[in-house]
């Protein structure tokens, strides 16, 4: 089984704080992504990366990077928090890109105080 | 463009009855169409998909769901709904065509069986 692994179910950060969200996969998949989810919006993409080193902007860049310097793991840095980033982060991983359906983790929720 | 839409936020139903859960779907090119479901407190997980062939998909859990490209949807079903059903419940849609890496997921539909 493909395991994607979240490195925190939960989380706290002070406004201004810089937050780093971590995702491991263990099945050697070249394409991984990190949505947040928020009620009633659904999954919005942050970023993704289709290979090591690799990344491209999804449909709600501002306030966020990444980096994956190992294919195994893709972060997912808050520059400085602010109270709006407080969602759900899921990350995603995919064999390649002609490879159809996504593996999630199980989810880091994150609230900004 | 691609877009989702899942026009129903929550669906009822008893235990036993048969479900459905609504999608449609926006794409330029050939859809690549997936359900997944999220339990409480849990990341995604997949159901089934379409990519090609047959219009009725089967998937986990007694799922199916049924690819209309007339009427550009994609609703899941399951003949005899479970307590255990108990979820959200997110649409997606892939453009098969372009090959392109995003996946647009809809708002989610959250499903209640009552015993």
């Amino acid at each position: 089984d493909v395991k994607v692994t979240q490195s925190s179910r939960y989380l706290v950060k002070r406004t201004g704080e810089k937050v780093f969200l971590e995702c491991v996969q263990d099945m050697d998949h070249e394409n991984m992504f990190w949505y947040r989810q928020d009620p009633g919006l659904g999954l919005r993409l942050i970023y993704f990366s289709y290979d090591v080193k690799m990344k491209e902007k999804g449909d709600i860049p501002e306030g966020y990077s990444v980096s994956r310097e190992k294919k195994e793991r893709f972060s997912l840095i808050l520059e400085s928090a602010s109270t709006n980033q407080t969602s759900m982060y899921l990350c995603a991983s995919r064999p390649h890109r002609e490879s159809t359906e996504a593996f999630f983790g199980q989810g880091t929720r994150l609230t900004v105080v | 463009a691609q877009s989702v839409a899942q026009p129903e936020d929550q669906v009822n139903v008893a235990e036993g009855n048969p479900l459905t859960v609504k999608c449609t779907y926006s794409v330029s090119g050939n859809p690549y169409l997936f359900w997944y479901v999220q339990y409480p407190n849990r990341g995604l997980q997949f159901l089934l998909k379409y990519i090609t062939g047959d219009n009725l998909v089967k998937g986990s859990y007694g799922f199916e769901a049924e690819f209309n490209k007339s009427q550009t949807s994609f609703h899941l079903k399951k003949p005899s709904a479970l307590v255990s059903d108990s979820a959200l419940y997110f649409c997606a849609v892939r453009d098969g065509d372009t090959g392109g890496f995003k996946t647009i997921f809809g708002a989610g539909t959250r499903l209640f069986v009552k015993a």
